[in-house]
């Protein structure tokens, strides 16, 4: 089974609109952590933002948010007032204690194109 | 530089070439991880250093594979026998800490011919 499925291999939005980006996960862990990365054509992952699963509040990176809803297994990306610069691949990760700590499994990810 | 850099960024070969892949972590990053990106996929795990050495090798797919942090700082992915299954990016990335958050570089893409 899939530990992470991120189901929309490509997003097409509008500038300044807001985007969400989906991503469910599958873990038995009680305490668990969720990621999300921003892959831009250069290659290298930047790290966006961060849940644990104990955090009672959504996490929040200035424009970045994290809807979390830990019942439905479920940490979608939303990116308010979308610019230019945020077209890029987006991963949603995960890291389960029991499986290292030190691991994060990656989704197959989702092209985000902004346009003008 | 300030961040985790990876050479060579490109690197093609013939199959069954030994080929060598190097990470310069972040200065003072005692954690460092190998990844493998293939075409269209997320990354996947392969090895997990903490200091000088291997805590986790568990997806390193076979013994071909092969990678070492000597000194607790650069670290070098060495891939035997290449094959065209190896064609992929290959992703470095440190932390300061096993659990802390991950400083990706820019990856080395491989491509065996």
């Amino acid at each position: 089974a899939q530990k992470i499925t991120q189901t929309q291999p490509g997003m097409f939005v509008q500038e300044k609109e807001a985007v969400t980006l989906d991503c469910t996960y599958d873990t038995s862990d009680q305490s668990y952590g969720l990621f999300w990365y921003k892959q831009p054509s250069s290659g290298e992952m930047i790290f966006l933002i961060y849940q644990g699963s104990y955090d009672e509040q959504n996490a929040t990176e200035g424009r970045y948010s994290l809807n979390f809803q830990k019942a439905r297994k479920s940490a979608n990306l939303v990116i308010s007032a979308s610019q230019l610069g945020d077209s890029a691949m987006y991963f949603c990760a995960m890291r389960e204690p029991s499986q290292g700590a030190q691991k994060l499994v990656f989704g197959q990810g989702t092209r985000l194109t902004i346009n003008p | 530089g300030a961040g985790v850099s990876q050479t060579p960024s490109n690197k093609v070969t013939e199959k069954g070439k030994y080929v060598e892949l190097r990470c310069d972590p972040i200065s003072g990053h005692t954690a460092l991880y190998w990844y493998r990106q293939s075409l269209g996929q997320g990354p996947e795990f392969l090895i997990y250093f903490q200091g000088t050495g291997a805590a986790d090798d568990s997806g390193l797919p076979n013994d071909r594979f092969f990678a070492v942090r000597p000194e607790g700082s650069v670290s070098t992915l060495k891939i035997q026998r290449t094959e065209r299954g190896d064609s992929a990016v290959y992703l470095c990335a440190s932390s300061a800490g096993r659990t802390g958050e991950l400083f990706f570089g820019e990856g080395s893409r491989l491509t065996v011919l």
